[in-house]
């Protein structure tokens, strides 16, 4: 089955405890992605990628990492987590070929609460 | 910078009514428009997605119209039903030269009355 699989659902940290939730998908996709959604603000990308080894911040880049060594993980690291990073994060996956359109894909999502 | 507005914020109508949702955008260099349904506390399910060169597409009782010139796009739900309630979002796709982004409206949340 195709899907983009998000590590952990839930988790519930501390303010400074490195963490990193996890995004697999299984469509061989170039294109991934990370979203954080928020009440009243929608949802904002804070990462892309356009292939391995390619990563570009979107609008909401700060305190937050990523990295691409193989297309199909592309990982979200707080490297220093604060409150205001609680949030419900969603990773995506989109193929770059344009005879698939581009169509984006979601996973489950990661409600992330810091502490 | 694009922005991507959707109004009504919230939208409630009685069961079997047709009903649409809008989306307008202010840059016209689009690469696709996609439409998604999210339920309470779940992920993003993709409803339609429109190419830039296409005016509509249709699935079920859903349509979904482009009109790049005004900035707009719409949802058409045909007799609706109560477990169309839901938040609907609509995103805009741009590529160019190296960046290829995607901007989220805020969504519409529709609650459909039995």
């Amino acid at each position: 089955e195709a899907q983009v699989t998000q590590n952990p659902r839930y988790l519930i940290t501390v303010t400074g405890k490195k963490l990193t939730v996890t995004c697999s998908q299984n469509m061989n996709h170039e294109y991934m992605s990370w979203y954080r959604q928020d009440p009243g603000l929608g949802l904002r990308q804070i990462y892309y990628s356009m292939n391995v080894e390619v990563t570009d911040k979107g609008d909401v880049p700060e305190g937050y990492k990523v990295s691409r060594k193989e297309k199909r993980n592309f990982p979200l690291i707080l490297e220093s987590p604060s409150p205001n990073q609680t949030s419900l994060y969603f990773c995506a996956s989109s193929p770059r070929d344009d005879s698939y359109a581009g169509e984006l894909f979601f996973g489950e999502g990661s409600r992330l609460t810091v502490l | 910078k694009q922005e991507v507005t959707q109004i009504p914020a919230a939208l409630s109508v009685p069961e079997g009514e047709n009903l649409v949702l809008n989306c307008s955008f202010t840059d016209s260099a689009i690469y696709n428009l996609q439409w998604f349904r999210q339920d309470p506390g779940k992920g993003l399910t993709s409803l339609l997605l429109i190419q830039s060169s296409q005016r509509e597409q249709t699935s079920g009782r859903l349509n979904a119209s482009l009109d790049k010139s005004s900035g707009r796009s719409t949802l058409y739900i045909a007799a609706s039903q109560p477990g169309d309630s839901a938040t609907y979002l609509c995103a805009v796709r741009q590529r160019e030269n190296r960046d290829d982004k995607i901007i989220f409206g805020k969504g519409t949340r529709l609650h459909i009355l039995p």
